[in-house]
Parts: structure tokens; sequence; C-alpha cells
């Protein structure tokens, strides 16, 4: 399996609130990806990263941000959190290749 | 219209059969197309790349048909671990930034 964490796992949170998650990879690869999957949608990119620094809007990238200090570590900020951004986050990590490999999700509910 | 198109499912299929779904896609620019399995609850994960008219990993088998824009799996002898959702994915000019993610056909092995 691809070496790529999550964290949170799970999480609840009230509207309004900041939310940050963390995926952290240990392939050194060069692209990272932050998903959201939601019934009756395939997943849906959010925001993706091509290097330290360098990111760009995905589909879906309203209300959220991300950042990339680190080769390892790309996070995904939701500023303040509202219950449509209730769903399951998935980090994903691609090398020179074309496939991307997924980490476990982070499960998020905004009540 | 939906840029990748799955037949949602459920399919239930007896144990030792073969079963195929197939995938239709819009973008006639789509490079590259992959099959990913899902668990329940779990990361979607790799299963086959399609770079040319298909291809082929044991039981499994994927093929293109880019005239009329669908992807088709194959699975022969099918087992009870193969239960899961089947993800179809299309990625344009061999970008792997804008993957379009198909919801998913649901298959069932029935003992």
């Amino acid at each position: 399996d691809a070496g790529i964490t999550q964290s949170p796992r799970h999480k609840v949170t009230e509207t309004g609130t900041p939310v940050t998650l963390r995926c952290h990879q240990t392939e050194n690869h060069r692209y990272m990806y932050w998903y959201r999957q939601d019934p009756g949608h395939g997943l849906r990119l959010i925001h993706y990263s091509y290097g330290v620094k360098d990111t760009d809007k995905g589909e879906v990238s309203d209300g959220y941000s991300v950042s990339r200090s680190k080769t390892e570590d790309f996070l995904l900020t939701l500023e303040s959190a509202t219950s449509s951004q209730t769903s399951v986050y998935f980090c994903a990590i691609r090398d020179g290749s074309y496939e991307q490999y997924f980490g476990p999700g982070t499960r998020l509910t905004v009540t | 219209r939906k840029e990748v198109e799955q037949d949602p499912g459920p399919f239930n299929v007896p144990e030792g059969a073969t079963v195929a779904f197939n995938c239709t896609y819009s973008n006639s620019a789509s490079q590259s197309f992959f099959w990913y399995r899902q668990d329940c609850r779990k990361e979607p994960k790799l299963l086959m790349s399609v770079y040319s008219s298909g291809n082929e990993d044991g039981r499994f088998t994927a093929q293109l048909n880019r005239a009329s824009q669908y992807i088709s799996l194959l699975i022969r002898d099918s087992k009870l671990s193969d239960s899961a959702t089947y993800l179809c994915v299309a990625a344009p000019v061999m970008r792997n930034e804008k993957l379009t993610f198909g919801t998913g056909t649901r298959l069932t092995i029935i003992p």
C-alpha cells in the first residue's frame, strides 16, 4: 500500500468553526490531491498540489484552502465549516506515472 | 449529462460467474482510463489502468472503445472477495490533475 495517512480519521464539528485536515505521505511524490466523496457524486477534486508551495483549484474549491510547506504534508482547511461540507475527504498522491493512490479518508460531519 | 456515466447497479452475481459492466465518457479528449475498486467505507484502490485498447490482469480484463467512447470491465470466475463498488475514471490528454470519476457500479457476488 502507498504510504499515505490522513488525520483525523473522523471529526465532528460545529457550523462556523475552522477545520484542518492533514495528509501525510512517505513516498516523496510530487503530486498530492484532495477530493471529497458524496452519495450520488463521483469523487470530486477540491485542490491539488504539484510541488511545495505550488497548488491549484479543482472543481469544488469554494470554501476550502490548502497549503503545502513540505513535500510530505498537504493540508486542507475549511475556514468556516458549513453543513454542506459534511463529506468523506480523500487525499491522493501521484508519482511520475499517471495513477493516483488514495489515503484512508477522513469522515467529517458538520452539525 | 455526466462526463463519466456508470450503471449504479447493484449487480448481484453468483460466485464463479462472469460479470461485465460498461462505463461511457463524454469528453473525447480523454486519453487514459482507470478502474478502481472501493470497498464499503474504504478508500478507492487502483485495479487497472487502460492507456491503449485494453488491459488484462488475471481474471480482470478492461477494454477501451474510443469510437463509441466506452470502457468495459470484465471479471471472470468471480469470487466473493470481488464484491465492491467499481469506479470508472477518465483523464484528458494524459494529465491526471483533472481525473473525472464515475459514481460507481456496485457488485455483490452471491455464494
